[in-house]
């Protein structure tokens, strides 16, 4: 049972124009979602965060957006800039769950070309 | 770099062997998880432990342990193995326990391989 979705396996998108990644979840009491950032052979690091009580979150390029009726939420990076290839983790936490409930997508890989 | 220090990277080994992975959270942090990503997968939670003691399991096999010692480095240990034990490990560290918006602090990983 997959409660966080990333349906796009791989984005590729031009240097400078705006990469749109997307996640959808089912559980309704999820109320805090973040993205992680994976390079090949290091970790996730974390990237941006947003409650429920927000439908919006920005931190230089990065926004992130939270439908919650349509338990939707989007990250859009711009401009966009080779640096950011990589794999790009959607997850999803209740309030009192932290790390131990935390629950992650599949990953969208993002290709960002010259 | 993260703070947190997972050893060894890679680990190749046969069916029915017993691996140990290790990790050292960052300074300061009192709460470890791991978690196991298998091929074209999520990061799937296995296990979270908060100063010593277990607080949390999430999807982990029978055949799996973990422990956090005094000096707060944790051990995976993983027994039988099976070919679809093979996966990428990661250990991740946080000062606290249950905030949902407190970032995980996540290792390097150990890829293992099972044959």
């Amino acid at each position: 049972d997959q409660q966080v979705k990333q349906n796009s396996p791989s984005l590729s998108v031009q240097e400078g124009r705006i990469s749109i990644l997307n996640c959808d979840y089912t559980n309704s009491m999820f109320d805090y979602f973040l993205w992680y950032k994976k390079y090949p052979a290091e970790g996730p690091t974390f990237l941006i965060s947003i409650s429920s009580i927000k439908d919006k979150n920005e931190d230089g390029r990065f926004t992130v957006f939270l439908n919650k009726s349509a338990k939707h939420l989007s990250l859009h990076i711009v401009p966009s800039q080779p640096g950011d290839s990589a794999v790009y983790f959607c997850a999803a936490s209740p309030f009192t769950g932290g790390g131990n409930k935390l629950t992650f997508g599949t990953g969208t890989q993002l290709k960002v070309e010259l | 770099d993260s703070g947190v220090t997972q050893t060894p990277k890679h680990l190749i080994t046969a069916t029915g062997q017993r691996v140990t992975l290790r990790c050292s959270p960052r300074s300061g942090d009192l709460s470890v998880y791991w978690y196991q990503q298998s091929l074209d997968q999520g990061l799937q939670f296995l296990i979270h432990y908060y100063n010593g003691e277990e607080r949390a399991k999430g999807n982990i096999l029978e055949r799996f342990s973990a422990q956090q010692f005094p000096d707060l480095h944790s051990e995976l240990n993983l027994s039988s193995l099976e070919l679809g034990d093979s996966a990428l490990y990661f250990c991740a560290s946080s000062v606290g326990t249950n905030r949902g918006n407190s970032p995980l602090h996540f290792g390097n990983g150990t890829r293992l391989t099972v044959t």
